[in-house]
């Protein structure tokens, strides 16, 4: 079963600075789908950045990014120049590629961000 | 206008009670999801219907019961209602998900609090 890692529950950032927060994966499947949502304190669940496994380039949204490492099974999120408005919970999510597709996303445990002023 | 919307937001009820959340989408897609978000903040698939038709029904109690009407709409029943059952509940929907990187859109949830 695939199963989805995000090591840190807490992270916090300096206004401006830029933040990475961490997540890792399990699957023997090699066609997958891999997600950031944020969840504001509002709760509603906005997504923030994709990646097809099977493109090698690196998925960019403004100031997110993310680092992409197939082999190690990682998948972390890069947030530059932070702003308030980026504090948030974060989930890491996984969906596998068509032979397997239900749609069924696979939420990590999420990671709780602070931007501090 | 709202792409998936949820009624109630909040609902308190006692145990042992049947309650039900509604959910709507006006995006056109086919699927939609319910999620279940628990104390911890976990977040985890309860059903799938496509087109209607239940494609997921992941570990959950059969006290719950996904009805589809029609493909817009998607709502969660759930008799004899539990302590535990207290959480967020999601609806999602998305296009095919065959497409596999189709986002999903979340409602904005409903926080069932059972006493």
């Amino acid at each position: 079963a695939q199963t989805v890692t995000q090591s840190q529950p807490e992270m916090s950032v300096q206004e401006a600075e830029t933040v990475t927060l961490s997540c890792t994966y399990d699957t023997s499947e090699s066609d997958y789908y891999l997600f950031w949502y944020k969840q504001p304190p509002s709760r509603q669940m906005i997504l923030v950045i994709r990646q097809e496994a099977y493109k090698q380039q690196n998925a960019t949204e403004n100031r997110f990014s993310v680092n992409f490492q197939k082999a190690a099974k990682s998948f972390s999120l890069k947030i530059s120049d932070s702003q308030l408005g980026d504090a948030a919970m974060y989930f890491c999510a996984y969906k596998a590629g068509y032979s397997g597709n239900t749609g069924k996303l696979i939420f990590g445990q999420g990671t709780t961000l602070q931007v501090k002023p | 206008d709202t792409a998936v919307s949820q009624t109630p937001k909040y609902l308190v009820t006692q145990m042992g009670n049947d309650k039900s959340i509604k959910c709507e989408q006006n995006l056109g897609h086919d699927t939609m999801y319910w999620y279940k978000q628990d104390s911890k903040k976990f977040l985890k698939i309860m059903f799938s219907y496509n087109n209607k038709e239940l494609i997921i029904n992941e570990t959950v109690p059969n006290r719950f019961s996904p009805k589809s009407p029609d493909k817009a709409h998607l709502n969660l029943h759930i008799n004899s209602l539990e302590l535990g059952d207290s959480a967020v509940y999601f609806c999602a929907s998305s296009q095919d998900p065959l497409a596999g990187d189709n986002e999903q859109f979340f409602g904005p949830g409903t926080r069932l609090t059972v006493l």
